[in-house]
């Protein structure tokens, strides 16, 4: 079964500054999406960015950015210049894309706290 | 993107009593919605896919009929907490499949007293 595991249960950051999130997952597939979600004190999912692991190219997205290793099974998110809105908790998810399942399995989270 | 919305977003109900929460997907057709449950400070747990026009297929541990859920057409999709109990006062979330992302609906806190 896929796992995804989040090492860091909680992170804090200046603001301005840089932070990363760290993500690894195990699968036997090798096509696969993969996915950084925020969800704020409102509890509303947000979707930050995505990764398809049949890109070698790492996704960007404004300021957050991915490092997709796949040969080691890791998928860091990196947030620069942090702001104040950054502060959420923070889930990594992965998708297959074949054998039907349209399921995510999500990471148990990391708690962002960015301090002025 | 896509537009999901929950309904009620805060509910209060007596124990023994049923509560449904709807999901609407309000800018496309989704066959297929997902709805989680979320404790404090953990992660989303998901409970069950549903299916537009089929039965829903509920994750392993899941009760079946303690949690009923309804997939009529491809905006809504329900949610009922049958004979509710304070143990199932949680974060229900649903969310719709489109492509491969999933966007999530905002929420609603269901408290059994």
């Amino acid at each position: 079964a896929q796992t995804v595991t989040q090492s860091q249960p909680e992170m804090s950051v200046q603001e301005a500054e840089t932070v990363t999130l760290s993500c690894t997952y195990d699968t036997s597939e090798s096509d696969y999406y993969l996915f950084w979600y925020k969800q704020p004190p409102s509890r509303q999912m947000i979707l930050v960015i995505r990764q398809e692991a049949y890109k070698q190219q790492n996704a960007t997205e404004n300021r957050f950015s991915v490092n997709f290793q796949k040969a080691a099974k890791s998928f860091s998110l990196k947030i620069s210049d942090s702001q104040l809105g950054d502060a959420a908790m923070y889930f990594c998810a992965y998708r297959p894309t074949q054998g039907g399942s349209e399921k995510l399995v999500f990471g148990k989270g990391t708690k962002l706290t960015v301090n002025p | 993107g896509a537009v999901v919305s929950q309904h009620p977003s805060w509910v209060i109900c007596k124990s023994g009593t049923s509560v449904k929460i709807e999901c609407r997907s309000l800018d496309f057709q989704a066959t297929t919605m997902f709805w989680y449950r979320q404790f404090p400070k953990q992660s989303l747990m998901l409970m069950a896919t549903s299916n537009e026009g089929s039965k829903a297929t509920y994750e392993q541990g899941v009760e079946k009929d303690k949690f009923l859920i309804n997939h009529a057409s491809l905006t809504l999709s329900t949610l009922t907490v049958t004979s509710a109990h304070p143990e199932d006062s949680s974060f229900y979330i649903c969310s719709t499949q489109r492509k491969y992302e999933q966007y999530f609906g905002p929420g609603t806190r269901l408290t059994v007293t």
